[in-house]
């Protein structure tokens, strides 16, 4: 299985601040995804990355949301201006092709004060 | 992608097999049957997936039925380590330039295992 790292593992921020979460997949993936489930709820989908681009996104994808992959490896996740409902785990998530098997990493914990 | 439904939970005695069901009736012949797990709130684990034969790996063995309106995740001798929420999730499974291929996540099925 395809190991997958976050960082950090926990983030605590004041609301109106920018986040940035990190994803390192140990391994040449492709296709990348951001997940998150709010605490006691159902894990949400909300993006997928594949070439340098968004291949897809969520309702929960809007502007306050944007995904790059600055230096060929890392996967970020930037939230621009955080809100106390953005409080969630976030996952990230790789596969090799667009309809393989997507592994998990551990998650971020976010939260918003 | 087809809709999922599972028990909202179950219960299993360390040591027996855990036989957790699953119900997607409206599954298509482009479709996959992909189980996940989340032990508390970690990332969800991939176990296994299939199409339309059984499946089986050092994790899990996947019972699909022939129509496959329906299948059963089986953990052969279950400890207390298995205790998570198990997800099954329908996808799509090739490439047709449409639809989505994101894991549509359901509230699974919480399997406790108890000693």
């Amino acid at each position: 299985e395809p190991e997958v790292t976050q960082t950090p593992s926990h983030q605590v921020t004041q609301m109106g601040q920018e986040v940035i979460l990190r994803c390192v997949p140990i391994s040449n993936h492709l296709y990348f995804y951001w997940y998150r489930q709010i605490l006691g709820q159902k894990v949400e989908f909300l993006v997928s990355f594949y070439n340098n681009e968004i291949s897809e996104k969520s309702e929960i994808f809007d502007d306050q949301f944007s995904v790059e992959r600055p230096d060929g490896s890392n996967f970020t996740l930037k939230i621009r201006s955080t809100k106390l409902e953005d409080s969630a785990m976030y996952f990230c998530a790789i596969s090799s092709g667009h309809t393989d098997t997507q592994y998990f990493g551990p998650g971020t914990r976010l939260t918003v004060l | 992608d087809a809709k999922t439904t599972q028990p909202t939970s179950m219960d299993c005695a360390e040591g027996r097999a855990a036989n957790l069901p699953c119900n997607h009736s409206t599954i298509s012949g482009n479709e996959y049957v992909y189980w996940y797990r989340q032990i508390h709130s970690q990332g969800p684990q991939y176990i296994i997936h299939g199409l339309k034969n059984n499946e089986t790996n050092e994790m899990a063995s996947l019972i699909i039925t022939e129509d496959r309106k329906s299948s059963t995740l089986i953990l052969p001798h279950a400890t207390l380590r298995d205790t998570a929420v198990y997800y099954c999730i329908v996808r799509v499974r090739s490439y047709s330039g449409a639809g989505s291929y994101q894991l549509t996540f359901g509230k699974g099925t919480k399997l406790s295992v108890i000693p």
